[in-house]
């Protein structure tokens, strides 16, 4: 069965430092999707992504954060300078056009020392 | 933007109870889902359910768009059914899912 796959499972930075999280969206899928949950918090929405560009994004996604499509398959969020309140669990979704299911990763566990 | 609120937030069963979730939103949506997120914090699908009815073997889900609530039936707890149930919307003008703050399910064997 397709799946989201995200890389790596777990993530150790120190305060300050750029990371970058990856993901591998179902193949057929147009729509990717960052998400963050803080520990013991509800799934947050951070970013939308549709043919190339940025089409959604929330309060929490200011300059600090950024996505891209380096190529046909990975879809990337890099996170500039971070901070210890970015220590979350981040999750990658995809989903075949803007209302279909989504369907998320397994997640990255960010942690900032 | 949509709010969705999740009842009970912590629910504690014998194994072999039945138990109810409800979501309940507060605008019209175009998709609704809900997810188990499992002890290792993986979020798996359960239902898309943006109206009617559906089910999954010991789960089923009924969402009522005119009303904005929608319900998640687990028969014959186990105890791999414990974590935590999250509904979330899409809300009519917008691609992202809102999430509630989630039911905390514990089921004891």
């Amino acid at each position: 069965e397709p799946e989201v796959t995200q890389t790596p499972s777990h993530q150790v930075t120190q305060m300050g430092q750029e990371v970058i999280l990856r993901c591998v969206p179902i193949s057929n899928h147009l729509y990717f999707y960052w998400y963050r949950q803080i520990l013991g918090q509800k799934v947050e929405f951070l970013v939308s992504f549709y043919n190339n560009e940025i089409s959604e994004k929330s309060e929490i996604f200011d300059d600090q954060f950024s996505v891209e499509r380096p190529d046909g398959s990975n879809f990337t969020l890099k996170i500039r300078s971070t901070k210890l309140e970015d220590s979350a669990m981040y999750f990658c979704a995809s989903s075949s056009h803007g209302l279909s299911e989504a369907f998320f990763g397994q997640g990255t566990r960010l942690t900032v020392v | 933007g949509i709010q969705v609120e999740q009842s009970p937030p912590d629910l504690i069963l014998q194994e072999g109870a039945n138990s109810t979730l409800r979501c309940n939103f507060s605008d019209s949506v175009n998709n609704l889902q809900w997810f188990h997120q499992n002890p290792w914090g993986q979020l798996i699908n359960l239902f898309y359910i943006p109206s009617g009815t559906k089910q999954n073997g010991r789960l089923s889900a009924t969402t009522v768009a005119t009303e904005r609530y929608s319900l998640l039936y687990i028969s014959s707890s186990q105890t791999t059914d414990s974590g935590v149930y999250f509904c979330a919307v899409v809300e009519t003008s917008g691609s992202r899912l809102t999430f509630g703050e989630g039911t905390q399910l514990t089921v004891n064997p």
